[in-house]
């Protein structure tokens, strides 16, 4: 079993839908929780970042975590053809965020379709 | 500022074949990052520097791969022989510091026959 566990979908929604991508994890030592955003034939980009649990918002995008269920997701509201991209979760036990222990998930491909 | 430039971009050889793939990271970030990602995965930690010291490489083949860093700045990641195997998209990233967020590159897509 992976520390990590991600749908790898594909997931087809239309322009203007909520979009929630999820991930479940096995260690509980993870502290820090990413989400990267990985356009075809593109290197990742860090899209956001949470410490623990709670909630973090960022103009359309809201990171979710529950470590007390080992679960964390992201939410895209009004979501745009321009999301249309692969999704990586990433965790570090470190609370620093260190990248030296990151494990990523497999990554959820997303289409939206205007 | 200018990012992560890897190169080159796609890369295909026959088995057995060396191949090597060059990383030039984003200026003054001390610490260089090899990932390799299979298809329909996440990325997978090779090798991390510390300017020009090697301090993770438990993840790397070492009877068939190797990397440097000269000088601390541009690095290189060779592998020979190359097997099918090793068909996936090398990714190099750079950070500031050892927890700063990473700066990936595009990645070198190879593809061995």
């Amino acid at each position: 079993q992976k520390e990590v566990e991600q749908d790898p979908g594909p997931l087809s929604v239309p322009e203007g839908a909520i979009v929630s991508l999820n991930c479940t994890y096995s260690n509980s030592a993870f502290q820090y929780f990413m989400w990267y955003r990985q356009y075809s034939r593109k290197g990742p980009e860090l899209l956001m970042y949470t410490y623990s649990s709670g909630n973090k918002e960022d103009g359309r995008f809201t990171a979710q975590v529950d470590k007390s269920s080992k679960y964390i997701s992201l939410f895209i509201r009004d979501s745009q053809p321009s999301d249309s991209a692969t999704y990586l979760c990433a965790m570090s036990p470190l609370s620093s965020g260190s990248a030296r222990q990151l494990t990523f998930g497999s990554g959820t491909q997303l289409t939206v379709l205007p | 500022e200018a990012g992560v430039v890897q190169s080159p971009r796609y890369k295909i050889i026959e088995k057995k074949q060396p191949v090597a793939f060059w990383c030039n990271p984003i200026s003054g970030h001390n610490t260089l990052y090899w990932y390799r990602q299979n298809l329909g995965q996440g990325p997978e930690l090779l090798i991390r520097y510390e300017n020009e010291e090697a301090v993770d490489d438990s993840q790397l083949p070492k009877d068939r791969f190797s990397a440097e860093r000269l000088k601390g700045v541009d690095s290189t990641l060779k592998i020979q022989p190359a097997e099918l195997g090793d068909s996936a998209v090398y990714l190099c990233a750079s950070s500031l510091a050892d927890n700063s967020p990473l700066h990936f590159g595009n990645g070198t897509r190879l593809t061995v026959t």
